[in-house]
């Protein structure tokens, strides 16, 4: 069974202190590994997709990274105005695609 | 960039009801069209998926007969939820995928539907 699971369920940060958050799947014949910031009350934003194992992306102070088994979302230096909750979703094969229950993140100031 | 248009951003309504919610791609023609409920704290849940001009694919569990979704055209979907009940309420979240880009979806800003 497809699974996608993010780590952890919430993460609270002081401003400047940096982090990662996790992404950890279990599909066959992945498509596109793809992140998401959620505002409260508002639809996914798109963030990054990536597609193949060493592939990264950077925006801003977002950095997503993946390997055959994980993804990670390095945030370096992070501020206020980057508290969401942050999605990960998978596209495998044959299937549509398959999200995560997020990582809350807190940035204090 | 691409936008996606939900409406309304909120509904309350009376047990029994039916909800109209729509979904429009404002500036690119939307080939699939995805709706999803979300509960709070947790993930996204796929509903179904629509292509325009044909029937919609639901997901597993999800009852077509309660949630009628329409994709008549390449930039607007609805769903409609009919006889509303308090089990119903949630967020509900479209999504657009852009004609000749496989992978980006698109997401409206979601209705939040409370079902007195």
């Amino acid at each position: 069974e497809d699974q996608v699971t993010q780590s952890p369920e919430a993460l609270r940060l002081q401003e400047g202190e940096s982090s990662s958050l996790n992404c950890s799947y279990t599909v066959s014949g992945l498509r596109g590994l793809f992140w998401y910031r959620q505002d409260p009350g508002k639809g996914p934003e798109f963030l990054f997709t990536l597609y193949s194992a060493g592939e990264e992306k950077e925006k801003e102070r977002l950095k997503a990274t993946l390997t055959k088994k994980e993804s990670f979302l390095h945030i370096t230096a992070p501020k206020p105005e980057d508290s969401a909750t942050y999605l990960c979703a998978v596209q495998a094969g044959g299937s549509g695609i398959i999200f995560g229950k997020g990582t809350r993140l807190h940035i204090l100031p | 960039g691409a936008v996606v248009s939900q409406h309304p951003s909120w509904v309350i309504c009376k047990s029994g009801t039916s909800v109209k919610i729509e979904c429009r791609s404002l500036d690119f023609q939307a080939t699939t069209m995805f709706w999803y409920r979300q509960f709070p704290k947790q993930s996204l849940m796929l509903m179904a998926t629509s292509n325009e001009g044909s029937k919609a694919t639901y997901e597993q569990g999800v009852e077509k007969d309660k949630f009628l979704i329409n994709h008549a055209s390449l930039t607007l979907s609805t769903l409609t939820v009919t006889s509303a009940h308090p089990e119903d309420s949630s967020f509900y979240i479209c999504s657009a995928r852009k004609r000749g880009n496989n992978e980006k979806l698109f997401f409206g800003s979601g209705t939040q539907l409370s079902v007195l």
